[in-house]
């Protein structure tokens, strides 16, 4: 049994510089999510999909943030022109519903640092 | 909205002792559920137990087990026989509201075990 895996595990890049997540979720998980963790803080929610449907979406995810899980497997999460403020642990989760208990299950998480 | 509130930001324990780690939560939904999460020094997220709000039974798993008063709105986590690799942040977290796809964090419980 494989769990949630993500790539790359970290990334330096430069302001201005677009970067791009990868994150594979338990094969038989339907509900993919994304998080953000800064120094100090507890995950914050972003956004998650159901199958390849993105069904929501924080304010925190700016229109510089866009995510995709075009065949309902893995999923992307993009930056485009990165700011000193994008710096943080980006963290995916899946799940599926089998009772009325649901528990997400993370990855090891991207750690970003801009510069 | 949903708000989780862990006020002890670090905690020591000697090892082989019992440790409480607080979580009080606040929510307008009747049924929800609560989830403790483990962070180590690597990041990933690690699941250790769920309580139900209508579980007439505190939530036991393994050494971890969970303090659950639902008048008081509190869910501490107690970890029995303290090891040196429980040393890291310890995570509540709740549904933010309906269903359990958006869930937030509290700032989190740094753990350090001593030898």
């Amino acid at each position: 049994d494989t769990g949630v895996s993500q790539d790359p595990r970290h990334k330096i890049t430069k302001r201005g510089q677009n970067v791009t997540f990868r994150c594979d979720p338990i094969s038989e998980h339907n509900r993919l999510y994304w998080y953000r963790q800064t120094l100090g803080q507890g995950p914050e929610f972003l956004t998650y999909f159901q199958n390849e449907a993105q069904l929501e979406k924080s304010r925190l995810l700016s229109d510089r943030f866009s995510a995709e899980r075009p065949k309902g497997s893995f999923s992307t999460l993009e930056i485009q022109r990165t700011e000193q403020g994008d710096s943080a642990m980006y963290l995916c989760a899946s799940s599926t519903r089998q009772s009325a208990q649901e528990t997400q299950y993370f990855g090891p998480g991207t750690r970003l640092l801009v510069l | 909205a949903q708000k989780i509130t862990q006020t002890q930001p670090g905690m020591f324990v000697q090892e082989k002792e019992a440790v409480t780690l607080d979580c009080t939560y606040d929510t307008s939904d009747q049924s929800y559920g609560l989830f403790w999460y483990k962070q180590p020094s690597s990041g990933e997220m690690i699941f250790l137990i769920y309580q139900g709000s209508y579980d007439e039974q505190n939530a036991t798993e393994g050494r971890y087990s969970l303090n659950f008063q639902k008048a008081r709105k509190s869910a501490n986590l107690v970890i029995s026989a303290s090891q040196l690799g429980d040393s890291a942040m310890y995570f509540c977290a709740i549904p933010i509201s309906g269903g359990y796809q958006k869930v937030t964090f509290g700032i989190g419980t740094k753990l350090q075990v001593i030898p």
